[in-house]
């Protein structure tokens, strides 16, 4: 399984758009690359998900350069509730198969 | 919604006794279901992939004797904390995947605060 590195940790203001970046140097063919948000005493909840290039939905915009070996969470104008930790996992979206968790990036957002 | 429940949401036990997670999937059937454990501002660490009529694949150093899996239905993975000890409070999570998708992302849900006393 591919092996992830974010940032541990990020500061940001209320209204700012937020840019979290994973590296997965040794990502395989098949695999996505999968992002979670998940606030304390809580199940991650998932975010956004994606193969290659870019990927938008309602909540967030994910960015996978042409090589794969690294994407982009981008979280537009956050705001106090987006205070989270978030995690990039990569790995084959198939049944039976796990995905393993890196440490995550804690973002903070103040006002 | 929720696709994932757990329950119950939190149990306080005394050491030595044993404790039962239940893990359903809501409106769909699932062969496989994950149970990950995360201790206090960590991450989240695969214990065991429940497969539904079969043994439970355990990773390594997470003691299949200790926590026993049954995955007895295609809705209802349980884990259950045998002779639970301070050092196994923890907060559980399983997730599971919908079916009949080439591409789907995991389910997580919403945690099991274990507190043995």
């Amino acid at each position: 399984l591919a092996k992830t590195t974010q940032p541990i940790s990020m500061d940001s203001y209320e209204g700012q758009e937020v840019n979290i970046t994973c590296s997965h140097n040794n990502i395989a063919t098949n695999d996505y690359i999968t992002w979670y948000q998940q606030f304390p005493s809580q199940g991650p909840r998932f975010i956004i998900q994606g193969y290659k290039t870019k990927v938008t939905n309602e909540v967030a915009s994910l960015f996978i350069p042409a090589d794969r070996k690294s994407s982009t969470l981008s979280l537009p104008r956050v705001s106090l509730s987006d205070t989270a930790v978030y995690y990039c996992l990569v790995g084959l979206n198939q049944a039976g198969t796990a995905l393993i968790f890196g440490k995550g990036t804690t973002l903070s957002v103040s006002s | 919604g929720a696709v994932v429940s757990q329950h119950p949401s939190w149990v306080i036990c005394k050491s030595g006794t044993s404790v039962k997670i239940e893990c359903r999937s809501l409106d769909f059937q699932a062969t496989t279901m994950f149970w990950y454990r995360q201790f206090p501002k960590q991450s989240l660490m695969l214990m065991a992939t429940s497969n539904e009529g079969s043994k439970a694949t355990y990773e390594q150093g997470v003691e299949k004797d200790k926590f026993l899996i049954n995955h007895a239905s295609l809705t209802l993975s349980t884990l259950t904390v045998t002779s639970a000890h301070p050092e196994d409070s923890s907060f559980y999570i399983c997730s599971a995947r919908l079916p009949g998708q080439g591409n789907s992302p995991l389910h997580f849900g919403n945690g099991t605060r274990l507190t043995v006393t």
